[in-house]
């Protein structure tokens, strides 16, 4: 079974939708969660991170973490034609910051 | 100021030959960590590295093997290459005070013939 799922997608969206991306995971010590965005041909960039049950914000972006269900997802307001890419979730398995990542799931934001 | 950088960009070797990869982190940065990315698959940890030694290390064997240096830059090394080792390498870099906010470089693309 593997530890962080994702829907691999596509997703499509239209312009100015909220963009909804969901991850889950197995190990229900994990104690952080990680977004990150990849365009295509390009490396990871960090989205945000989150520790506490909820929702956190930062501009356009909503990570919410679900401990009990063991789910995270990633809401995207006003999405834009630049936010097409894949979307990587990540999970803190070991501490430390030994990341096990999701095979992520690619958005396409269309006009 | 400079962010993460990896050499070289791209590799091609023959199976059963060896690699090494290079990483230097971004300024101010004292932790790297590598992870090995599959085509169409999420990055995998390979290892990281702190003051010189391997503070974690993933699913791999120990033909990947690794080292710090004093001025935190990092090399990978991967022994006996497999057609399956073809992926991209990146490298990214922390604090050791934050080790969430992390940057990835631009990686090494390795493809084994």
């Amino acid at each position: 079974q593997k530890e962080v799922e994702q829907n691999s997608g596509p997703l499509s969206v239209p312009e100015g939708a909220i963009a909804s991306l969901n991850c889950t995971y197995s190990d229900r010590g994990s104690q952080s969660f990680f977004w990150y965005r990849q365009y295509s041909g390009k490396s990871p960039e960090l989205i945000m991170f989150i520790y506490s049950n909820g929702d956190k914000e930062d501009g356009r972006f909503t990570a919410q973490l679900n401990k009990a269900s063991q789910y995270v997802s990633l809401l995207i307001r006003d999405s834009q034609p630049s936010d097409s890419a894949t979307y990587l979730c990540a999970v803190d398995t070991g501490g430390g910051n030994k990341l096990t990542f999701g095979t992520g799931t690619q958005l396409k934001v269309e006009l | 100021d400079a962010g993460v950088t990896q050499s070289p960009t791209h590799l091609i070797k023959t199976r059963g030959q060896q690699v090494t990869l290079r990483c230097s982190p971004k300024s101010g940065h004292d932790t790297v960590s590598w992870y090995q990315q599959a085509l169409g698959q999420g990055p995998q940890f390979i290892f990281q590295y702190y003051e010189e030694e391997e503070r974690q290390r993933g699913n791999f064997p120990d033909r990947f093997s690794g080292h710090q240096f004093p001025n935190y830059s990092s090399e990978l090394n991967v022994n006996a290459l497999l057609l399956g080792d073809s992926a991209l390498y990146l490298c990214a870099s922390s604090t050791q005070q934050v080790l969430e906010t992390q940057y990835f470089g631009p990686g090494t693309r390795l493809l084994v013939l």
